[in-house]
This record gives C-alpha cells, structure tokens and sequence, in this order.
C-alpha cells in the first residue's frame, strides 16, 4: 500500500518568512495530493490540493509543487502569519470511483514565533 | 461548520465498557471514511464505506466495528475499551470519485 512520509515534524519560522513542507510518497499511481491544516481541538481542513497532471499550484499565501518523478510534494506558504501556526497533514491518493482513500504523512507542528 | 456531523463531541468511559460514535456525512457525499489520531500523533485509517459497504480496512482492531446505514449515516463500535483507545476519533465524507474528504469535529474518547 501507500506509504507517505512527512519532514520535518517542527518547525518554527519568524512571522513573515517563508514555510516549507515536505512529503514523498511511494505508490507511483497516486493521483491526487491534498495538505489538511489541524488547529487545536478542530478537524482536518482541507487547504490546498494537487492532482497528477499540474506541477505547481497557488492559493495567495501558500503554494503546492509536485515532482512525480521523484515522487515528492511541498507545501509552500509566504508571509507567514501567527495565524498560521499548526499542526499540517500531507496526503496521497489513487482516486478512484467510490475510492478516495487518503494515506496520510505523519504531520509538521508548524510555529510562528511573532 | 464542515458539513459533517460527529456526536457526542466528548465520551468517558470505563475500561471493558462498549460505545457507538455516529457520523452524518455530507449531503451527498456516499463515502464515509473513520480515523483515529491519539495524542501528538497522526491520522491512523479505520475503515472506509461507501453507500452502505464496506469498502476498505486499515488498522482496526477486532473490538472495533463500523457500518452506514441507508441514510449513509455511520456509526463506530468501540468495545472492550482498554486506556489506549482514548484518542480522537474523525469521521470524514468525501464526494465520489473527486478526492480529498470533508473532516467532522471529532470525537475525543477518554477510557477511565
């Protein structure tokens, strides 16, 4: 099955710098890689997503890269804010009808020192 | 407010006791995914069901079972609780065929 695995496991970063993420997963037919933001005492809640057949994407602050080759994806977010301290989820999928199964990495505790 | 419904919010309980959690999905979604993360760890793969079957197992143990209703409605058996079940339990929907799954709020079980 799908092994995903997540770095670092903390990080802290001053408040407007830059965050980076990093995940590599190991089913070459995974398809479809979502990143999850977990604040305390809450759910997972889907942030940004990236499909097979796109090496890059952007939403304002924070940007996904995939490189299937090397079968690894990061999660990129600039201007860090104190709002954005948390724990971060990757994920990989082979997305399938009825199958959406998600293996999950093993998290980053993202800290924003102000 | 996600879309998907887990109650009760909180559960204690005494070991060798037996609960149900119950997860309404999304309207609409069919699928009906429950993990279990226990402290400071990550989201370990219960069980998934999708539009009243089982579609695919993790790392649940025997004293754990699940089904969906017609409603697609599920609910989590937990039995012979033991002090390592205690953790946050999350039910997640997704719509079919798209990826990426909508999070309930989770159940926090405490076995005493």
């Amino acid at each position: 099955g799908e092994n995903v695995e997540q770095h670092p496991s903390t990080l802290s970063v001053q408040e407007g710098d830059s965050a980076v993420i990093k995940c590599t997963y190991s089913d070459s037919a995974s398809n479809y890689f979502p990143w999850y933001k977990q604040e305390l005492g809450k759910g997972p809640q889907l942030i940004i997503d990236i499909r097979s057949n796109v090496g890059e994407k952007k939403d304002q602050r924070i940007a996904v890269t995939l490189n299937k080759t090397a079968k690894h994806f990061s999660l990129h977010i600039t201007e860090t804010q104190p709002e954005d301290s948390a724990v971060y989820f990757c994920a990989a999928s082979k997305v399938s009808r009825g199958n959406e199964k998600l293996t999950f990495g093993t998290g980053t505790r993202l800290t924003i020192i102000p | 407010d996600s879309g998907v419904t887990q109650t009760p919010k909180h559960l204690i309980t005494a070991t060798g006791q037996r609960v149900t959690l119950r997860c309404s999905p999304r309207s609409g979604d069919l699928s009906v995914y429950w993990y279990q993360q226990s402290l400071d760890q990550g989201l370990q793969f219960l069980i998934q069901y999708y539009n009243g079957e089982e579609r695919a197992k993790g790392n649940i143990l025997e004293r754990f079972s699940a089904q969906q209703f017609p409603d697609l409605h599920s609910e989590l058996n937990l039995s012979s609780l033991e002090l390592g079940d205690s953790a946050l339990y999350f039910c997640a929907s997704s719509v079919q065929g798209r990826g990426g799954y909508t999070f309930g709020s989770g159940t926090r079980l405490t076995v005493v």
